[in-house]
């Protein structure tokens, strides 16, 4: 399997609940990344947490990291029909001036009105 | 900002003719990404500039696929000859050197019949 997995594959909720995504990754990492991308779209910067950082809030997002466990979660409060879209986590375990961001192959949610 | 803009948006060719993606990153950025997105294989990193110099090619598939940097703000990636099998959606992305989050564009979708 490679750097940066999500799941799940696909979740489907209700407007209004909270949604939970989660992503493994199997190298040392510099920061996470999660990254959105509506159909048909480019991909867009949702939150970084560093590796030495264990949670942080970015409006109705919370990303927590675990680097003894290697894994990440992502949580959507309060989902709106307007979160529909893909997101990936995205991990950069690069060093020196060899910058690159290796990407899950993602989770697809859907929230339903 | 105008952000990272990539032409043409869809391009449809036949087996074998050569095809040229085009891409303007951000003003400012140093670094530039090319990736290629299908269903099967997910987000893939295909080569990344930094400064305009080609820094890690490993991505990319095989010598038919070469990609150019001759100035700051245009960046091109070029199949020759395309086959069935490069039909993807393909996004170029760029970052500030010193930023940790990339800019991506809305991608050229790539059909070869």
């Amino acid at each position: 399997s490679q750097q940066g997995e999500e799941d799940p594959q696909a979740l489907s909720i209700q407007e209004g609940e909270n949604a939970t995504m989660n992503c493994s990754y199997k190298t040392s990492i510099n920061n996470l990344q999660w990254y959105r991308q509506n159909s048909g779209r480019g991909l867009v910067h949702l939150i970084l947490i560093r590796s030495n950082e264990r949670e942080k809030h970015s409006g109705r997002l919370r990303v927590t990291l675990d680097t003894s466990k290697k894994s990440s979660s992502l949580l959507i409060t309060a989902s709106r029909a307007a979160d529909t879209a893909s997101y990936f986590c995205a991990t950069d375990a690069s060093g020196g001036s060899n910058y690159k961001l290796t990407f899950g192959k993602g989770t697809l949610l859907t929230v339903n009105p | 900002d105008a952000g990272v803009i990539q032409s043409p948006r869809h391009e449809v060719t036949e087996m074998g003719q050569e095809v040229t993606l085009r891409c303007k990153p951000i003003s400012g950025h140093n670094s530039l990404f090319w990736y290629r997105q299908t269903m099967m294989r997910g987000l893939e990193l295909l080569i990344y500039f930094n400064n305009n110099v080609p820094i890690d090619d490993s991505g990319m598939p095989e010598d038919r696929f070469s990609a150019k940097m001759p100035n700051a703000s245009f960046s091109t990636l070029k199949i020759q000859p395309s086959e069935p099998r490069d039909s993807a959606v393909y996004f170029c992305a760029s970052r500030y050197t010193g930023g940790d989050e990339q800019y991506f564009g809305p991608g050229t979708r790539l059909t070869v019949t």
